[in-house]
C-alpha cells in the first residue's frame, strides 16, 4: 500500500526566503506525481505535475524534483510572499486511472 | 464555464435524510473521483470511476452510493446521512496519459446535524 508523508507540517519563513517542502513515498511505481496547494476553505489547485519519466518540471517561480528510487520529491518555490502562504499537498497515482494518494500537507506562513 | 463544478457549495441537513452532491466537468475526462476531507485524517477517496456507468469503491465507500450514467457527471449520494458524513467534499477529475493532472472542485461543506 502506498503511502505518502510530507515533513514537516508546518513551516514558517520570512517574506523572501526559498521555500523546501519534501514528499516522500514508500512505493517508486508511480505513475506521475503531482504538488497542489490548498487555500482555507478552498478546493485543491494543481501547481506542476512532474510524469515518472521526468526528474524536473519548472513554473514560473516553482521548481519540482523527481527521485524514483529514493521515493522523494521537492518543491522548491523561490522568494517566497505572503501570498504563498497555503497548505501543499503531493499526490501519486499508481496508474494511470489509480486514485491518488495524498500526503498530508506542509501548512506554510510567509510572514512578511 | 470550462472546469470542474460542485454543487451545492454548502449544504445542511438532518440524520437520516438523503443528500445528493452534483460534480459535473466540462474536459470529458474518464477518470473521476470522490473524496473527503476531515482534519486528522486528509483526504480519502470514497468512490472512483473510470468511464461512464464503470465504478469502484475507495477507502471509505460505506453509507454512500455513486452513479455515472453520463461521463461528465459523478454524483455522490448518501442514502442516509448520519454525524460522522459531516466534513468537506471533492470531486476531481483526469484524462488519461501520464503528463494529464487531476482537476478539483470547489469542494461541497456538509454538515449532518
Amino acid at each position: 500500500k502506498q503511502e505518502v508523508t510530507q515533513i514537516p507540517a508546518a513551516l514558517s519563513v520570512p517574506e523572501g526566503e526559498n521555500l523546501v517542502l519534501n514528499c516522500s513515498f514508500t512505493d517508486s511505481a508511480i505513475y506521475n506525481l503531482q504538488w497542489f496547494r490548498q487555500d482555507p476553505g478552498k478546493g485543491l489547485t494543481s501547481l506542476l505535475l512532474i510524469q515518472s519519466s521526468q526528474r524536473e518540471q519548472t513554473s514560473g517561480r516553482l521548481n519540482a524534483s523527481l527521485d524514483k528510487s529514493s521515493g522523494r520529491s521537492t518543491l522548491y518555490i523561490a522568494a517566497s510572499q505572503p501570498g504563498d502562504s497555503a497548505t501543499y499537498l503531493c499526490a501519486v497515482p499508481k496508474a494511470a486511472g489509480n486514485k491518488l494518494t495524498f500526503g498530508g500537507g506542509t501548512r506554510v506562513l510567509v510572514k512578511p | 464555464d470550462a472546469g470542474i463544478t460542485q454543487s451545492p457549495r454548502y449544504k445542511i441537513t438532518e440524520t437520516g435524510r438523503q443528500v445528493t452532491l452534483m460534480c459535473h466537468q466540462t474536459w470529458s475526462h474518464s477518470y473521476m473521483f470522490w473524496y473527503r476531507q476531515d482534519l486528522g485524517h486528509g483526504l480519502r477517496l470514497i468512490y472512483y470511476s473510470a468511464a461512464a456507468d464503470i465504478t469502484d469503491k475507495g477507502e471509505v465507500p460505506d453509507g454512500y452510493v455513486v452513479s455515472r450514467s453520463k461521463t461528465e457527471n459523478f454524483p455522490l449520494t448518501l442514502e442516509s446521512a448520519t454525524r460522522s458524513q459531516t466534513s468537506v467534499y471533492f470531486c476531481a477529475s483526469r484524462g488519461t496519459g501520464g503528463g494529464t493532472e487531476a482537476f478539483f472542485g470547489q469542494g461541497t461543506r456538509l454538515t449532518v446535524v
